[in-house]
């Protein structure tokens, strides 16, 4: 079984261009969640999806950034005309539903450098 | 709202000796605790949970945790630390009545083992 798969592994962009990741979750597993994580600080919740279902997005920024989990394909979060401070690692997590809900398995996250 | 505290930016140890890393939380309710370990450019590996039962919690590669309800605190724990434990480790809390499955992480601590 293929664990969280993330793609591309690391993304350049220069400032005012378009960024997008792509995660597939693990087989079997309809919750998605996306995290940040900036150099040496801890993860930090941006968006809780379920397929085309927003559930939770109290930590995505107001502006530029969006997030999808269609019925067909991976996850998607875009972010738009990007800056500086968006360079980060972004992490995507999945989980079954059931009693093992609560068990997050990451991926291998997408470097994001804004030049 | 949930939070975690994980007091030391970095902890140093023999190999061989005892490996504790610190972790309190607050929720509002009754908290849900995770521990996961990442290594240089990976995403994060989990370790182990407390749902609920036992309070102590034994998960992968000989780690085990305690969860203290009085004391808000869920330490991490490895009688006999190897060299290649060293990594980032994260402490994570999600409270279980709150509505969502977003996990809040600490800040992490950097495990540094010397041969």
């Amino acid at each position: 079984n293929a664990g969280v798969m993330q793609n591309p592994r690391h993304l350049v962009r220069r400032r005012g261009q378009e960024a997008r990741l792509r995660c597939s979750p693990m087989k079997g597993h309809s919750h998605v969640y996306w995290y940040r994580q900036l150099p040496e600080e801890g993860l930090k919740f941006m968006v809780y999806l379920q397929k085309e279902n927003i559930i939770d997005e109290s930590g995505m920024p107001k502006e530029r950034f969006s997030a999808e989990f269609p019925k067909e394909g991976p996850s998607i979060l875009r972010i738009q005309q990007v800056v500086r401070g968006d360079s980060a690692a972004y992490f995507c997590a999945s989980s079954p539903s059931g009693q093992r809900y609560n068990e997050q398995f990451f991926g291998p996250g997408t470097r994001l450098t804004v030049l | 709202a949930q939070s975690v505290a994980q007091p030391e930016d970095q902890v140093n140890v023999a190999e061989g000796n005892p490996l504790t890393v610190k972790c309190t939380y607050s929720v509002s309710g009754n908290p849900y605790l995770f521990w996961y370990v990442q290594y240089p450019n990976r995403g994060l590996q989990f370790l182990l949970k407390y749902i609920t039962g036992d309070n102590l919690v034994k998960g992968s590669y000989g780690f085990e945790a305690e969860f203290n309800k009085s004391q808000t605190s869920f330490h991490l724990k490895k009688p006999s630390a190897l060299v290649s434990d060293s990594a980032l480790y994260f402490c994570a809390v999600r409270d279980k009545e709150a509505a969502g499955n977003k996990l809040t992480f600490g800040g992490g601590t950097r495990v540094l083992v010397k041969p």
